[in-house]
């Protein structure tokens, strides 16, 4: 079955301009997730999303970035007033049921460039 | 979050056994101990998780001691298409099943 994609693949913006950022988890998962990589670095945990539960926002690094998931499925990352710091590789990831330890799926994830 | 520690990178041949070796001095009794597997361009894939003694799946080993402060990823008869960055993971954060990657190990694989 199709796996997690995102959408842009590839995005170039200006500092100051607001970006939006898509996922599509795998069908059936109920859980989301966000992650920042920048350039050479591990993995920086930003939301999570598990069925109807308020999403852990406790990642995201400053109110620019919100998220939002409609219907238990599709999100979407939306960072305001970008900063040439926000350059990274935004990756989406799901899995079955948020469990703890279940194997995480990721997408291709998004690369930004503030500029 | 119990950290890690493993080797910023490590070269090999094609054909040859890998071994990547991760520290985790304080892992928590509950913590699994997981590895993904990143190519460049693409997001991380998982590809063992184990809490104890020796788990084998289609494309790796993972041995992990009696004490578990250390477990050791095994790539048998890596190839090529084996360079990738490989990271080590223990325990996730019970609140939201939290991911925390630290810088993982470059494996470059030589003809």
């Amino acid at each position: 079955g199709a796996g997690v994609s995102q959408s842009p693949s590839n995005k170039v913006t200006e500092k100051g301009k607001d970006v939006e950022l898509r996922c599509d988890p795998i069908s059936g998962h109920t859980a989301l997730y966000w992650y920042r990589q920048s350039l050479g670095q591990g993995l920086e945990f930003l939301i999570y999303f598990q069925g109807n539960s308020a999403p852990d926002k406790s990642g995201l690094p400053s109110d620019r970035f919100s998220a939002e998931r409609t219907g238990g499925s599709v999100s979407t990352l939306t960072i305001q007033r970008t900063q040439q710091e926000d350059s990274a590789v935004y990756l989406c990831a799901s899995s079955p049921s948020g469990r703890i330890g279940e194997t995480q799926y990721f997408g291709p994830g998004t690369r930004l460039l503030v500029l | 979050l119990a950290k890690t520690t493993q080797p910023i990178s490590m070269d090999s041949y094609e054909g040859q056994e890998v071994n990547i070796t991760c520290s985790h001095n304080n892992i928590a009794t509950n913590d699994y101990i997981t590895w993904y597997q990143q190519f460049p361009s693409q997001g991380p894939r998982f590809i063992i998780q184990g809490y104890k003694t020796k788990v084998t799946n289609e494309v790796a080993s993972l041995f992990i001691p009696a004490d578990r402060k250390s477990s050791t990823l095994s790539l048998p008869r890596v190839s090529l298409s084996d360079t990738a960055v490989y990271y080590c993971l223990v325990g996730v954060e019970a609140a939201g099943n939290k991911l925390t990657f630290g810088g993982g190990t470059r494996v470059l694989v030589k003809p």
